[in-house]
């Protein structure tokens, strides 16, 4: 059965470095989100990606975010500049359209 | 705005009682209605979904949930639990115009022999 794949599964980083979490949605999938979940917390939603563009986002997603989808395959979340409040579990999820969304097993970013 | 009340931060059941996770929505609009499981370590497992129609869905499991638009509840139930039942559950909604979910706070399902 196709999976969303998700890399690195933990990522340590120091406070203001530059982050890259990457994800795999399902090939034949046309939508992309990122959402996190920051320990105890809910799950909140990031952004959402259609044809090659940010469809929705939330105030989370501020300019130290960013999203792209390089290649046709990957779909990338960066951090700029990394703050202690950006420590999450971060989930990537994929949607055919108009359906259930499937997400990936997530990253822990780890931000000291 | 949209949003999703979990009102219990825990269940717990016996091994082959039958179990109830509430939830209560909040949207403009028609509601898409989610529940999701997650394992320790694990992502977001998709369980079950209400769009349109018949307001009990049956999803994988052996878990179904039932759609309430008077009382905007979308509760998730299971005949007989299974120790392997013992998860956090996620409800989440989102309306007819836009894709982004928005989850309740999750509710802790503990199964016990």
């Amino acid at each position: 059965e196709p999976e969303v794949t998700q890399t690195p599964s933990h990522q340590v980083t120091q406070m203001g470095q530059e982050v890259i979490l990457r994800c795999v949605p399902i090939s034949n999938h046309l939508y992309f989100y990122w959402y996190r979940q920051i320990l105890g917390q809910k799950v909140e939603f990031l952004v959402s990606f259609y044809n090659n563009e940010i469809s929705e986002k939330s105030e989370i997603f501020d300019d130290q975010f960013s999203v792209e989808r390089p290649d046709g395959s990957n779909f990338t979340l960066k951090i700029r500049s990394t703050k202690l409040e950006d420590s999450a579990m971060y989930f990537c999820a994929s949607m055919v359209g108009g359906l259930e969304q499937y997400f990936g097993p997530g990253t822990r970013l780890t931000v000291t | 705005a949209q949003s999703v009340a979990q009102p219990e931060d825990q269940v717990n059941v016996a091994e082959g009682n039958p179990l109830t996770v509430k939830c209560t929505y909040s949207v403009s609009g028609n509601p898409y209605l989610f529940w999701y499981v997650q394992y320790p370590n694990r992502g977001l497992q998709f369980l079950l979904k209400y769009i349109t129609g018949d307001n009990l869905v049956k999803g994988s499991y052996g878990f179904e949930a039932e759609f309430n638009k008077s009382q905007t509840s979308f509760h998730l139930k299971k005949p007989s639990a299974l120790v392997s039942d013992s998860a956090l559950y996620f409800c989440a909604v989102r309306d007819d115009a836009g894709n982004m979910l928005t989850f309740g706070g999750g509710t802790r399902l503990m199964v016990k022999p």
